[in-house]
Formats: C-alpha cells, sequence, structure tokens
C-alpha cells in the first residue's frame, strides 16, 4: 500500500521561531495532501487541504498566515509554524489519498512542542 | 457540516473479552475507514469500508450506509490493543476530505 513519510517526528523550537514540518508521498504522486492538528486526548481536527501547483485550502478558524502551507511537487508537502508560540504546542499529522486503493495513509505525525 | 459521534467514549476490558465501537455519523459519506491510534500517535488503517463488512483476523467491521453507521468489532482483546480507535469519514462533497468523529479510547486489562 501507500506510504506517507512525515518530519521531524518530534520538535521543540522556542518562541517566535518558526518550524517546518514535510511530509513525503513515497511510492505514489499525490496531487492533495492534507494536514490535520490533534490537542492531547482529542479528536483530530482538518485544518488545511495542500493542492500541487496551487494554494492551500483552510478550514475556518484556522490562521492561513500562521500556517504556511507550500505543495511544490507531486511527493511533498510542507507545513510552516510560523512565529511560534506555546499555544501551537501539539500534534501534527499529514495524510494524502492511495491512487490504488482509495483509502488514506497518514504520515506518522510531528509533536511540536513551543518553550 | 457532518457530525460523526463514537461511542463508547471510554471503555476497559479484560484481555480476552470481546467488544463492540459504534460510529455514526449525521449524512451520507463517500467513504469511511477505521483507524487505530498507537500510543506514539501513529494512524493505524484497520478497515477502508464504505459498506459491508469486512474481516481481518480478530477484528472485523460493518458498515450499514442507508443508516448512517459503522461498527467495529474487536474479539478476543489483547493489551496490545489498547489505544484510540477513531472512524473517519469523506463528506459527499468531492474534496477528499475526511472528517474524524469523537474516538473511543480503549484500554485492555491483562
Amino acid at each position: 500500500g501507500a506510504v506517507v513519510s512525515q518530519h521531524p517526528s518530534r520538535v521543540i523550537c522556542k518562541s517566535g521561531t518558526s518550524v517546518k514540518i514535510e511530509c513525503r508521498s513515497l511510492d505514489f504522486q499525490a496531487t492533495t495532501m492534507f494536514w490535520y492538528r490533534q490537542f492531547p486526548k482529542q479528536s483530530l481536527m482538518l485544518m488545511a487541504t495542500s493542492n500541487e501547483g496551487s494554494k492551500a485550502t483552510y478550514e475556518q478558524g484556522v490562521e492561513k498566515d500562521k500556517f504556511l502551507i507550500n505543495h511544490a511537487s507531486l511527493t511533498l508537502s510542507t507545513l510552516t509554524v510560523t512565529s511560534a508560540h506555546p499555544e501551537d504546542s501539539s500534534f501534527y499529522i499529514c495524510s494524502a489519498r492511495d491512487p490504488w486503493q482509495g483509502s488514506y495513509t497518514f504520515g506518522s505525525g510531528t509533536r511540536l512542542t513551543v518553550v | 457540516g457532518i457530525q460523526v459521534e463514537q461511542s463508547p467514549p471510554d471503555l476497559i476490558l479484560q484481555e480476552g473479552a470481546n467488544s463492540t465501537l459504534r460510529c455514526n455519523f449525521s449524512d451520507s459519506v463517500n467513504n469511511l475507514q477505521w483507524f487505530h491510534q498507537n500510543p506514539w500517535g501513529q494512524l493505524i488503517n484497520l478497515f477502508y469500508i464504505p459498506s459491508g463488512t469486512k474481516q481481518n483476523g480478530r477484528l472485523s467491521a460493518t458498515t450499514v450506509a442507508t443508516e448512517r453507521y459503522s461498527l467495529l468489532y474487536i474479539s478476543s482483546s489483547q493489551t496490545t490493543d489498547s489505544g484510540v480507535y477513531f472512524c473517519a469519514v469523506e463528506p459527499p462533497s468531492g474534496t477528499y476530505k475526511y472528517i474524524f468523529g469523537t474516538g473511543t479510547r480503549l484500554k485492555v486489562l491483562a
């Protein structure tokens, strides 16, 4: 099946700095990827849809200037958390649709801690 | 938008017991998947099941799309089954977005 690789798995950064998270589809081309956020003991909330070669589509309430998404190639989407603050600390996870099976495959997630 | 509710929210079982997890959704859906989130956060795909019944070892799932619910059965539970179980649905909007349910937190005791 399809494999999605996400890096880094864990990152600690200082308040005010920016952090980039990468999401790669390893054995297929993903014209669309999705970014989710999960707070402790809560469900996953869709943040945005990443579209290859065009602007991302953000869900209501998600600050597009804080969470910059770039989908420059058919296998790579990046999420940059800009000017991070402690309230941005969360678990971020990306996904892509398996073109052969129609199901969705998820990356292993990135645990961001802003200190 | 579509609402996805799971029950029960929490479940504690003795090893060897059976359980049924439920996922109710408020509107028609194109797709539905069940996931197990392990303690490290990784989402493991259990079933891709927009309709019908599937089985994989001790796990099986049934989706009745016309009645807007899906069930996940776990038989002879093991401690490694512990974690959070999510169902996720794709509304018929053509955008391939997945909406996650509220989750069921399962703990299996030895």
